[in-house]
């Protein structure tokens, strides 16, 4: 249950693109379209903002979107604003029936 | 609305034993799986369990495997982890959130602080 790979830190200026990376393997990522990707500010819960790869729950703007290719899956933010600065964290099930966490991106709007 | 609710954490001895509970409201608790998700201070998540809807399969991370237990009680819409044997590893603050029927969480508590120190 190795933890899938992040990269540490992204960062944009305001209104540009940024794009996080999650790399797993076949018995994660790569074998269920089953990524999740969740907002964490200082202090507070996680909030689920991707679910099943690419899906946004209700309430979660479309300037976020997922997207997934063999054993690695992204997350885009377009239009990065101020309050887009939090740690993300993306999560996979995996071939044992449990889960794992990615680990964890920070993210600095510039 | 969904609203968890965490209780049970606080400083505990290593090897000793601790209760964590979840109480939730606001939705069916008996269709959905519940997740128990640590994160030690200034780390990463890291998903501990979950049992499914049934209460019948429970699945574990490899650290607290043999050593914590998930349950829930339909009844009274709670799910708790029974965590015995911590070590100093298992500080952090522990997160409750309800499964979405595929994978991942959609709604989570507030989380609870265990802090095992001697």
């Amino acid at each position: 249950q190795s933890a899938l790979t992040q990269p540490a830190s992204v960062s944009g200026s305001p209104g540009q693109s940024i794009t996080i990376s999650c790399t797993g393997t076949r018995s994660d990522v790569g074998g269920y379209n089953y990524v999740s990707w969740y907002q964490q500010h200082p202090g507070k819960a996680p909030k689920l903002m991707i679910y099943d790869v690419s899906n946004r729950p209700s309430g979660v703007s479309n300037r976020f979107s997922g997207s997934k290719s063999g054993n690695t899956a992204s997350l885009t933010i377009s239009g990065l604003q101020a309050e887009d600065e939090a740690d993300y964290y993306c999560s996979s099930y995996t071939s044992s029936s449990t889960s794992v966490f990615g680990t964890g991106t920070k993210v600095t709007v510039l | 609305q969904v609203q968890l609710v965490e209780s049970g954490g606080g400083v505990v001895q290593p090897g000793r034993s601790l209760r964590l509970s979840c109480a939730a409201s606001g939705f069916t608790f008996s269709t959905y799986g519940m997740h128990w998700v640590r994160q030690a201070p200034g780390k990463g998540l890291e998903w501990v369990s979950v049992v499914w809807s049934d209460g019948i399969h429970k699945y574990y991370a490899d650290s607290v495997k043999g050593r914590f237990t998930i349950s829930r009680d339909n009844s009274k819409n709670t799910v708790n982890l029974q965590m015995n044997s911590l070590r100093g590893e298992d500080t952090a603050v522990y997160y409750c959130a309800r499964g979405l029927p595929t994978a991942g969480s959609d709604y989570w508590g507030q989380g609870t602080l265990v802090t095992v120190s001697s």
